[in-house]
């Protein structure tokens, strides 16, 4: 079956700097790749995804690249702000499956 | 706004005794989900309901149940709750089981095992 795996498990960076957070996965059928942000005590919010068929897409400071090649995406967050410090996990879901298969996740700290 | 609501936010069960958890959704979604979440850990999937049509995950424990009376509610039971099943419970939404729908998530219910 699919596996995703997620580095770092945790990052701290100066606000204003860039973040980057990796995840390889197994299965070259997995099409669907989102990125899910989790405050403290909050459930995962969904902040931005890519479709197989796309090797980048850009929301504001968050970008997120695809190597399908390589099997591999990466979550890009740009002058990142104190509010941005939350769990990230990213996921992959395979096509024609309800599934969606979590990395482990990164602790993301944006130092003031 | 529409929404995934899940009641209560916090729940303190004693060992071996039944609790049930909650979760309505105003999306109108086909599609609803119970995870686990442990400390520290990725949601795992428990099960989920498609309409009325239940899909148990191949190693969910049985002391797991769930119903879904009507398509806004779905419930989780714990028959008899050990100090392991202590964790945050999501539940989630989807429209439908393609594999570029997104699953919208609730704040979760955080339980607690005495």
């Amino acid at each position: 079956g699919e596996n995703v795996e997620q580095h770092p498990s945790t990052l701290s960076v100066q606000e204003g700097d860039s973040a980057v957070i990796k995840c390889t996965y197994s299965d070259s059928a997995s099409n669907y790749f989102p990125w899910y942000k989790q405050e403290l005590g909050k459930g995962p919010q969904l902040i931005i995804d890519i479709r197989s068929n796309v090797g980048e897409k850009k929301d504001q400071r968050i970008a997120v690249t695809l190597n399908k090649t390589a099997k591999h995406f990466s979550l890009h967050i740009t002058e990142t702000q104190p509010e941005d410090s939350a769990v990230y996990f990213c996921a992959a879901r395979m096509d024609s499956s309800y599934k969606l298969i979590f990395g482990s996740g990164t602790r993301l700290l944006v130092r003031p | 706004d529409a929404m995934v609501i899940q009641n209560p936010r916090y729940q303190v069960t004693q060992f071996g005794k039944p609790v049930t958890l909650s979760c309505s959704q105003t999306l109108n979604h086909n599609v609803m989900y119970w995870y686990q979440q442990k400390s520290s850990q990725a949601p795992k999937l428990l099960f989920h309901y498609y309409d009325k049509d239940f899909n148990n995950e191949a190693d969910t424990p049985d002391n797991f149940q769930s119903r879904r009376p009507n398509t806004s509610f779905c419930f989780l039971d714990i028959r008899s709750p050990g100090l392991g099943d202590a964790a945050m419970y999501l539940c989630a939404t989807s429209r439908a089981r393609e594999s570029y729908d997104e699953q919208f998530f609730g704040p979760g219910t955080r339980l607690t095992v005495l």
